[in-house]
């Protein structure tokens, strides 16, 4: 199975910060990736899909970009409703797609 | 407007059967395959398993394989999910989600608790 691997975990940030969150995978996958944003309590919201394209309605402060293994989220200009909790996502083939484990981004 | 809605989810005890329905709307079902995704509480996403549009191909995550089923009925607009032999680690919220290859619309979940 490809393994996700985020970082950081949890990271601290004020509104206006640029945040950028790190995904690698543990072989190539192309630009078969995506991420996705969860608030406590809700479903996951896509944001970016096949690393770098950007989810029809999603703020174009969200970027993506890498390809092969190693993947970056940036938020250029972080803002209240973006305090969250990211992951990523594999889908080089169709069976198993996996997640990295989740980066938390918390109000500094 | 897509929407995905769960149910069926409850407590059951370990060694136990549920069944989780999916009622799908707002797009042609049979045009997708779809997906069943779970978060465990305090915990990360896992993806479950995998369905073609028209049923001829499954995938499952190897934890569930031999005890969950995948299946849908696009007459219905819907999708489910057998689960059996439950166990205390399937306890999770359970999304069904449209899979473009990732998931573009996700449902509300359903909570199924294992616990005697």
């Amino acid at each position: 199975d490809i393994q996700m691997t985020q970082s950081p975990s949890t990271l601290s940030a004020s509104v206006g910060d640029r945040v950028t969150i790190t995904c690698r995978a543990s072989q190539s996958i192309s630009s078969w990736l995506a991420w996705y944003q969860q608030k406590p309590g809700k479903a996951p919201k896509l944001l970016i899909y096949k690393a770098s394209s950007l989810e029809s309605g999603v703020p174009s402060r969200f970027s993506g970009s890498g390809s092969g293994t190693e993947f970056t989220l940036t938020i250029s200009s972080l803002q209240p409703d973006d305090f969250a909790t990211y992951y990523c996502q594999q889908y080089d083939n169709y069976s198993p797609w996996t997640f990295g484990q989740g980066t938390k981004v918390e109000i500094k | 407007e897509v929407q995905l809605v769960e149910s069926g989810g409850g407590l059951v005890q370990p060694g136990g059967s549920l069944r989780l329905s999916c009622a799908a709307s707002g797009f042609t079902l049979s045009s997708y395959w779809m997906s069943w995704v779970r978060q465990a509480p305090g915990k990360g996403l896992e993806w479950v398993a995998n369905i073609k549009q028209d049923g001829s191909e499954k995938y499952y995550v190897d934890s569930v394989k031999g005890r969950f089923t995948i299946s849908r009925d696009n007459a219905k607009n819907s999708l489910y999910l057998q689960m059996n032999s439950l166990r205390a680690e399937d306890t999770a919220v359970y999304y069904c989600a449209r899979a473009a290859h990732h998931f573009d619309y996700w449902g509300q979940g359903t909570l199924v608790t294992v616990s005697p």
